[in-house]
């Protein structure tokens, strides 16, 4: 699996959005980008995962550049409870694949 | 449908004893994952049953580590004996198998089952 590069911490004020960005520069044609969080200690949790289009849920947005070499994550109003780890993992979505995690971002949203 | 249940959520064991920790995945998933994260620590990937076949246990740190998966249901990871280091949170996850018209390769994890070792 590709390498990430991550800003080690970012800090987002309540209500405004967080953007998180990724860099993944020697990802291969067929490898997904899939961010997760950690809150505090709980089990990582899913947000997001991509190809080369832009794709949104209910937690965020993901936006992936045109040489899919760069990601950003949005989280379009960040909440106190957004606090957390986020972590950019490329990978190819086999389900046999595991997952491997860097040292992520991590993401303090302030009042 | 049950999410992927761990337990105990938390042991407190003195150095030299022995820990059995045990993790239910979701039903139908082939694909068990072991994780641990010691303090300060990145999460570390241990080891991936398919079914009850070890596929890759690269991460596993040493040999007082055993983890199994009889049955192809639910695992266990014993520690044997516990080392000071071994304390921090082990994470357990399952996915789909191989192929599945719904599989977007996505991990679910526990909530972690926290290991002191004292």
């Amino acid at each position: 699996d590709a390498k990430t590069t991550q800003p080690t911490s970012m800090d987002c004020a309540e209500g405004r959005a967080a953007n998180l960005p990724c860099n993944h520069s020697t990802i291969s044609g067929n490898e997904y980008v899939y961010w997760y969080r950690q809150i505090h200690s709980q089990g990582p949790q899913y947000i997001i995962h991509g190809l080369k289009n832009n794709e949104t849920n209910e937690m965020a947005s993901l936006i992936i550049t045109e040489d899919r070499k760069s990601s950003t994550l949005i989280l379009p109003h960040a909440t106190l409870r957004d606090t957390a780890v986020y972590y950019c993992i490329v990978r190819v979505p086999r389900g046999n694949n595991d997952m491997r995690f860097g040292a992520g971002t991590r993401l303090t949203v302030k009042p | 449908e049950a999410g992927v249940t761990q337990f105990p959520s938390h042991s407190v064991i003195e150095k030299g004893q022995t820990v059995t920790l045990r993790c239910d995945p979701i039903s139908g998933h082939d694909n068990l994952y072991w994780y641990r994260r010691v303090m300060g620590k990145e999460i570390k990937f241990l080891l991936h049953f398919v079914k009850e076949s070890k596929q890759d246990e690269s991460g596993m740190p040493n040999n007082r580590f055993l983890a199994e998966r009889t049955g192809g249901t639910y695992s266990t990871l014993k520690v044997q004996p516990a080392e000071l280091e071994d304390s921090g949170v082990y994470f357990c996850a399952s996915s789909q198998g191989l192929f599945g018209a719904l599989n977007t390769g996505e991990l679910f994890f526990g909530e972690g089952s926290r290991l002191t070792v004292l």
